[in-house]
């Protein structure tokens, strides 16, 4: 089945400091979903990528879709206390499957 | 309000005692699923349904029963519940299968079995 890595595992970081989470596949993605799922809270829903080399922003979050459509990534620039969660990428599998990476963790030090 | 609900939120049972997890979503949405969550695993899918009466497996369905009886409905059952199957397990539902479309997700069920 489908296999999307998603790295780092953990990352923390001083207020203000940027940050990226990437998502890589071995296979050509149709499409990608980030989700965000704060502490103790269930994931929601941020964004979906479609096309190659697509680039959506919302306010100080970037996130990119590769040209050959096979990764993806979510930046935060400037991160606040606000942004600390687990960041997921999803992909759907052939036959309606939603796979999700392993989420990458993020704190943030006030 | 525009929800997906599971009851109950947090449940510690025992092996081999057989339980159900209820999901409800009132958005009309014909896409629902079961995950667990797992830590350094990520989200793992157990089962999905496409609509009514419609099920499939996902990546971790062993031990693990749907219905989808109804389209707003979609229980989790654990015939006999065994300890490797405590976990946070999410619902969630989307519009449809096709993959333009987001999912909402419960607010979790915490299922401890001992």
């Amino acid at each position: 089945g489908q296999q999307v890595m998603q790295i780092p595992q953990y990352q923390h970081v001083q207020e203000g400091e940027d940050f990226t989470t990437y998502c890589n596949s071995s296979t050509t993605l149709s499409n990608i979903q980030w989700y965000k799922q704060r502490p103790g809270g269930h994931p929601v829903f941020l964004i979906q990528l479609v096309k190659s080399g697509e680039v959506k922003k919302q306010k100080r979050l970037t996130f990119q879709f590769g040209e050959a459509k096979k990764n993806s990534s979510l930046h935060i620039t400037a991160t606040q206390t606000t942004d600390v969660g687990t960041y997921f990428c999803a992909v759907m599998e052939y036959g309606n499957k939603l796979v999700f990476g392993a989420g990458t963790i993020l704190r943030v030090k006030s | 309000e525009a929800q997906v609900t599971q009851n109950p939120r947090y449940l510690i049972t025992v092996t081999g005692k057989k339980l159900t997890v209820t999901c409800s979503q009132n958005m009309n949405h014909e896409y629902m699923s079961w995950y667990r969550q797992d830590p350094g695993l990520g989200l793992r899918q157990i089962y999905y349904s496409m609509n009514v009466e419609v099920t499939d497996k996902g990546d971790v369905p062993e031990g693990y029963k749907v219905s989808r009886k109804e389209k707003r409905n979609f229980p989790l059952i654990l015939e006999s519940p065994s300890p490797n199957q405590t976990s946070l397990y999410f619902c969630a539902s989307s519009l449809n299968g096709d993959y333009t479309y987001e999912q909402y997700f419960g607010p979790g069920t915490r299922l401890t079995v001992t």
